[in-house]
């Protein structure tokens, strides 16, 4: 079984502030995503990283698979309350079809 | 575009009851299907997936089952409750051969055994 770490597991931050969530692992995952989920609501896929050492960028959000491809990093920048929720990074292993295995989570709150 | 649909929303049931969650995909063919169990706040817990119809595996021994009797149609039942089933449900999609792997999910079934 894939076990995949996420840290902090939870946040508090004032708006305007830099944060970092870091997801990893022991294991190599051909593919690396990450969640933002709300409470009650389903997980939205953010993005999907796959080659290692990529970065991609969302807006305010910088997503780093590592050159190893067993961690990655979501970095926010200038954080606002929009921001706030549960961010969940999920890895595929190759030779599991479409199957994911989740981190924890790291539950963000993003204070006026 | 492709939708994802989960009912009921909320669910309170007692122990010992039967369940049945219903999840449909439009939009879409032959998609993988997968059904999740959420602790509150924390991550994800593949319960079921299925890669066509009448294809089920199960990932965890419990007291749950699942079927998917049409392409884009997957269920989740249960013949009697147990207070441990509580929790939120969710269902997820992804392609057959998605790029990266990626999934889709639904929004969720918020089930209560009492």
């Amino acid at each position: 079984t894939q076990l995949l770490e996420q840290s902090p597991q939870f946040l508090s931050i004032q708006e305007g502030e830099n944060l970092t969530v870091y997801c990893n692992s022991s294991s190599v995952f051909s593919s690396l995503q990450w969640y933002r989920q709300e409470p009650g609501e389903g997980p939205v896929l953010l993005v999907t990283v796959v080659t290692g050492g990529e970065v991609k960028k969302l807006k305010r959000l910088t997503f780093q698979f590592g050159d190893a491809r067993k961690d990655s990093s979501l970095h926010i920048t200038a954080a606002q309350p929009g921001d706030t929720g549960l961010y969940l990074c999920a890895g595929r292993v190759s030779n599991a079809g479409n199957m994911l295995t989740f981190g924890g989570g790291t539950r963000l709150m993003v204070k006026p | 575009s492709q939708t994802i649909h989960q009912w009921p929303a909320t669910l309170v049931q007692p122990v010992g009851s039967p369940l049945s969650l219903e999840c449909t995909v439009e939009g879409t063919s032959n998609p993988n299907l997968y059904w999740y169990r959420q602790a509150a706040g924390r991550g994800l817990q593949l319960l079921f997936y299925s890669v066509g119809i009448g294809q089920i595996s199960s990932e965890v021994p419990q007291n749950l089952s699942a079927s998917r009797p049409q392409d884009r149609q997957f269920i989740l039942s249960s013949k009697k409750l147990l207070l441990s089933d509580s929790g939120f449900y969710l269902c997820a999609w992804s392609h057959p051969t998605g790029t990266g792997g990626g999934q889709y999910f639904g929004p969720g079934t918020r089930l209560t055994v009492t």
